[in-house]
């Protein structure tokens, strides 16, 4: 169907740790997967996006590799720290009002 | 995402009443959403526009009423019909819905409350 699946729901890490979420769909349209930072009682932020022509994309300390074969992504985010704890949505388009969002993982960083 | 801004940050609803919420964005943007956000879940998307004067149901649009007079506005109304309407609602918009203007970047949200 249309919806995306997120894993885990919830991940504690411990400071400098790397985590790693993965997203699956199901829709093989889709094209584009976002992913959003979300802290509590804040908007939702972009903060890296990959189109399904590319593989892996990197910028600093967070990446996002895609796996169209097997219908999956992941977000890495490397040398955690404390700041980084926060909600983070996958989603997948074509995109606009088709963007759908998968259901978030709480990061907790522990210092 | 700092272009699209909303208000109130907190709406109290009493009982019966209609309540608008307002979402303004400077980005030039065609298209814009509306979403809930329910405690500890995920994006619900409500109504969304893709052109001015033009609207369209998302998947929980019961009990919500959307206008899309200036493309710059796109205000939510919680009519009396929707029951459960306790929420953290998140505006949104993009430059399109097609390849390369579709990411969406959001408002700052109004959390609503009924007393």
């Amino acid at each position: 169907g249309e919806n995306v699946e997120q894993h885990p729901s919830t991940l504690s890490v411990q400071e400098g740790d790397s985590a790693v979420i993965k997203c699956t769909y199901s829709d093989s349209a889709s094209n584009y997967f976002p992913w959003y930072k979300q802290e509590l009682g804040k908007r939702p932020q972009l903060i890296i996006d990959i189109r399904s022509n590319v593989g892996e994309k990197k910028d600093q300390r967070i990446a996002v590799t895609l796996n169209k074969t097997a219908k999956h992504f992941s977000l890495h985010i490397t040398e955690t720290q404390p700041e980084d704890s926060a909600v983070y949505f996958c989603a997948r388009g074509p995109g606009g009002f088709k963007t759908i969002f998968g259901a978030g993982t709480r990061l907790f960083v522990k210092a | 995402d700092g272009g699209i801004t909303q208000s109130p940050k907190y709406l109290f609803r009493k009982e019966g009443q209609n309540v608008t919420l307002s979402c303004e964005q400077n980005l030039n943007h065609d298209a814009m959403y509306w979403y809930r956000q329910d405690p500890g879940q995920g994006l619900r998307l409500i109504y969304y526009s893709q052109i001015v004067n033009d609207f369209q149901k998302g998947d929980i649009a019961e009990g919500y009423s959307v206008s899309r007079e200036k493309k710059e506005s796109f205000p939510l109304t919680v009519t009396s019909a929707q029951k459960n309407p306790t929420a953290f609602y998140l505006c949104a918009s993009s430059i399109g819905v097609g390849q390369g203007g579709e990411t969406q970047y959001f408002g700052p949200g109004t959390r609503l409350l009924v007393l």
